[in-house]
């Protein structure tokens, strides 16, 4: 799988757009980009992934450039409980090797009232 | 979806002894796996327990030291043998639900085993 590049921590003001960055370069034509997140104490949690198209869902949105070597995953509207580690991972979406996930260190991204 | 919950939730160990965790989830699953998550470190996926067959581990886990089972579709356990301080960590279990059309590959993950070894 692809190796992704993410920033180490960000902070965000409670109500704003969290906008976090990722860049995976070396994206190849069949990988798909996943974000998970890691609330403290707790398992990881999916939160949205993409090809190529822009993705909207209840929790989040994933921008992809169209050259696809970058992503940004937007939350509109940060809560305190949206304060936790998130994570950007690229993989195949099916067939060999498309199940285990690779987590980089992602990004700590801090919401603050 | 499927629910994942870990037994035990936390644990603190004497050296050289043996600790086994028990993943079970709510709706039969393709594919099982065991990660660990060392103090401050990301996730580091230990092996993918096979229904029915050996798991599959990633370079730099052993067999003899993560035994792994997986007797049926909604079960599994992963052993820390002859513990050290060095695993000292959290134990996460995952699993991969049955693919349907509208689905898109989500993997769970269970709350974690928190191993202290001393």
């Amino acid at each position: 799988d692809a190796k992704t590049t993410q920033p180490p921590s960000m902070d965000c003001a409670e109500g704003r757009a969290a906008n976090l960055p990722c860049n995976h370069s070396t994206i190849s034509g069949n990988e798909y980009v996943y974000w998970y997140r890691q609330i403290h104490s707790q398992g990881p949690q999916y939160i949205i992934h993409g090809l190529k198209n822009n993705e909207t869902n209840e929790m989040a949105s994933l921008i992809i450039t169209e050259d696809r070597k970058s992503s940004t995953l937007i939350l509109p509207h940060a809560t305190l409980r949206d304060t936790a580690v998130y994570y950007c991972i690229v993989r195949v979406y099916s067939g060999a090797g498309s199940y285990q996930l690779t987590f980089g260190k992602g990004t700590k991204l801090s919401v603050i009232p | 979806s499927a629910v994942i919950s870990q037994k035990p939730s936390r644990d603190i160990c004497q050296r050289g002894t043996s600790l086994t965790i028990q993943c079970q989830v709510d709706s039969q699953v393709t594919m099982m796996f065991w990660y660990r998550q060392q103090p401050g470190q990301s996730l580091t996926l230990i092996a993918t327990a096979n229904q029915g067959s050996e798991a599959t581990y990633e370079s730099g886990f052993v067999i003899d030291k993560f035994p792994i089972s997986r007797p049926n579709l909604t079960f599994s356990t992963l052993t820390v043998s002859n513990m050290s301080p060095e695993d000292s960590s959290i134990y996460l279990c995952s699993a991969l639900p049955y693919q349907t059309v509208s689905s898109y590959n989500e993997q769970f993950f269970g709350p974690g085993t928190r191993l202290t070894v001393l």
